[in-house]
């Protein structure tokens, strides 16, 4: 059984660049969430989408966005990178609101 | 606004010994609390969760309990051994007004455990 995939593993960027990283849920899962986690941090809710709308969002600027797909997969796409976007980006997946998440391995990125 | 603690940042501990790690939140109105182990530069394993009616969850070597009135979990590993060595996360899951959905994360308790 499949857990969450996400991809790629790794991503450099420049300053200024868009980036689009994607995630492929739990089998039998319908949700899925982003987090943020800086080096030395615990992981930021960024948003979460349902029914490939987003249902809840933390506080993120627009720069932000997200996408799901009728098969559940979701893409994260950030805009007019920063340096301060270099983080570790975990997708986490459940059935509806829980209980219990599953998170990826994530996506390291690294803004220069 | 929900906030989560875990205390001590950092832990160093000889192979063999029982531990204990905290985790606090400000909002007693959870719903359920997971705790999480990450190994460095990886994704989250989740450990054990703790839903709203229950009070404790144990795993083989781990137990954790949820004290909601208190505020407090806590993840109680025993037999400590080298391969426990790693970050520790607690995550709060509330219900609510924007706070459905969402996990809010402690910063981590990093573990070393020597042999």
């Amino acid at each position: 059984d499949a857990g969450v995939t996400q991809s790629p593993t790794h991503l450099i960027k420049t300053r200024g660049q868009q980036v689009t990283l994607r995630c492929s849920p739990k089998s039998g899962h319908d949700t899925v969430s982003w987090y943020q986690q800086a080096l030395g941090q615990g992981p930021q809710f960024i948003f979460q989408y349902y029914e490939e709308e987003e249902r809840q969002r933390g506080n993120f600027p627009d720069r932000f966005s997200g996408h799901q797909f009728p098969n559940y997969s979701s893409e994260l796409n950030v805009n007019a990178l920063l340096l301060g976007d270099s983080a570790l980006y975990l997708c986490a997946s459940s059935f509806g609101t829980g209980p219990g998440y599953t998170f990826g391995s994530g996506t390291r990125l690294t803004v220069v | 606004k929900q906030e989560v603690t875990q205390i001590p940042a950092a832990l160093s501990v000889p192979e063999g010994e029982n531990l204990v790690l905290n985790c606090s939140f400000t909002d007693s109105a959870i719903y359920n609390l997971q705790w999480f182990r990450q190994d460095p530069g990886k994704g989250l394993t989740s450990l054990l969760l703790i839903q709203s009616s229950q009070r404790e969850q144990t795993s083989g070597r781990l137990n954790a309990s949820l004290d909601k009135s208190s505020g407090r979990s806590t993840l109680y590993i025993a037999a400590s051994q080298p391969g426990d060595s790693a970050t520790y996360l607690c995550a709060a899951y509330g219900r609510g007004s924007g706070n459905t959905g969402k996990l809010i994360f402690g910063q981590g308790t990093t573990l070393q455990v020597k042999p």
